[in-house]
């Protein structure tokens, strides 16, 4: 089964500019989670979709991020302009939702390999 | 808001010793994970926890609910279990996703 897709694998920008990056997640898993990953600490999560729909996306900073999955499968992730506090990693994960699981059973919770963003 | 700490920050250990990660978390939760994550690679899950206790190899998971703690060891650790280990709990209510410990770095020496 192949895994969670992200690319690119790293990417450089000077602060001000425009990047994004992208996700495909397992096939079937109607879950997709965009995490930011600062160096020294936890994954943080950005936004989190069902299907093409946003479940929560709270902590996501709107004013220079967004992210869509519009066909419900892959998913982007944009940043626009980037700041220096924006280096950090990007982690993309996916899982199945069950028909009649807890919520809690994250089933085939995966991780994608993840984006390194430094802004200079 | 839930808080998860884990303990030790950075852990250093020789071949072949008993490794204990600690993770402890301030409001009830529905299922905690425990992640590892190997440098400039993505994260896998190791276990998901909602009582007692999970062994998978060398890994042995616990979890203490009413004590809002949970452990993993590692039985004849090696260089190659090496990485970072992440506590992440789930609280349920629908929209949430995982909130995260900051991880425990992981040196085993040959």
């Amino acid at each position: 089964e192949a895994g969670v897709a992200q690319s690119p694998r790293y990417k450089i920008i000077e602060k001000r500019q425009s990047v994004a990056f992208w996700c495909n997640p397992i096939s079937g898993h109607a879950t997709l989670y965009w995490y930011q990953q600062i160096l020294g600490q936890g994954p943080k999560l950005l936004i989190q979709f069902q299907n093409n729909g946003v479940v929560d996306d709270s902590q996501l900073p709107k004013d220079r991020f967004s992210a869509e999955r519009l066909k419900g499968v892959d998913s982007t992730l944009k940043i626009q302009p980037a700041k220096l506090e924006d280096s950090a990693v990007y982690l993309c994960a996916s899982s199945l939702d069950r028909k009649g699981a807890p919520q809690w059973d994250l089933y085939g919770y995966t991780f994608g390999s993840g984006t390194r963003l430094t802004v200079v | 808001k839930n808080e998860v700490e884990q303990s030790p920050q950075n852990l250093t250990a020789q071949e072949g010793e008993f490794i204990t990660i600690n993770c402890s978390y301030s409001v009830g939760i529905s299922a905690l994970h425990w992640l590892q994550q190997h440098p400039g690679g993505g994260i896998v899950s190791l276990f998901m926890l909602s009582s007692g206790k999970k062994k998978h190899g060398r890994l042995i998971a616990t979890i203490n609910i009413q004590e809002k703690h949970s452990s993993l060891h590692i039985t004849a650790s090696h260089p190659r279990d090496s990485a970072v280990y992440i506590c992440a709990t789930y609280s349920g209510g629908g929209a949430d996703g995982l909130t995260f410990g900051k991880g425990t770095h992981l040196i085993i020496q040959p």
